[in-house]
């Protein structure tokens, strides 16, 4: 297991409600990345944030956006929420930006159903 | 752009036999390729990595995956198969010019038969 960890579990949401994800890295990890994982596909990558800061993102709305904090913790909010949010809300963590060949580590995920 | 492609949604096997799950990539500069492993209900658990070197790269519980630039692809591989081996397994990719950033394959569903 990783150190990663994910709150909560599970949760369920109606169209047009806003929620929090949150995510603790792993010891000595600064850099946070967040992955939407849809029903029977690979993950895609949201966004990544680095001492605080965005730093990359995918494909995603507006009405995606995350925090960074002090500790490296993380959260990913989600506004006006769409039934195509459900999925898999996957964290990760590293250290730094040193390159690409920098692993990461997946925590459990936050599964989202959206009604 | 970047992209990885599993092309088999599922692999059977038998216990005992070896596995192989395919990935091919496409990037635009030097790949760094890994492979991940999902358990039902479960996060992503790293099984190793191709940064340079060795085309072999031996990874976490008896994988492996061979490295080959001429034919674009990073297959896992395992001589013996073991019905706990059975998961999603991803394939994903990062290069210098992207970034940090994976872009994963589809996923391939690996089961292992008793």
């Amino acid at each position: 297991e990783t150190g990663v960890t994910q709150s909560p579990t599970h949760l369920i949401k109606t169209r047009g409600q806003q929620v929090t994800l949150r995510c603790s890295s792993q010891s000595g990890h600064n850099t946070v990345s967040w992955y939407q994982q849809a029903l029977g596909q690979g993950p895609q990558f949201i966004f990544q944030y680095y001492r605080e800061e965005e730093n990359g993102r995918g494909n995603f709305p507006p009405r995606f956006s995350g925090l960074q904090f002090p500790n490296y913790s993380s959260e990913l909010n989600v506004n006006a929420l769409e039934l195509d949010d459900s999925a898999l809300y996957l964290c990760a963590s590293s250290f730094g930006t040193s390159g690409p060949q920098e692993t990461q580590y997946f925590g459990p995920g936050t599964r989202l159903l959206v009604l | 752009a970047q992209s990885v492609a599993q092309p088999e949604d599922q692999v059977n096997v038998a216990e005992g036999n070896p596995l192989t799950v395919k990935c091919t990539y496409s990037v635009s500069g030097n790949p760094y390729l890994f492979w991940y492993v999902q358990y039902p209900n479960r996060g992503l658990q790293f099984l190793l990595k191709y940064i340079t070197g060795d085309n072999l790269v031996k990874g976490s519980y008896g994988f492996e995956a061979e490295f080959n630039k001429s034919q674009t692809s990073f297959h896992l591989k395992k001589p013996s198969a073991l019905v706990s081996d059975s998961a999603l397994y991803f394939c994903a990719v990062r290069d210098k010019e992207f970034g940090q950033n994976f872009v994963f394959g589809p996923g391939t569903r690996l089961s292992v038969l008793p």
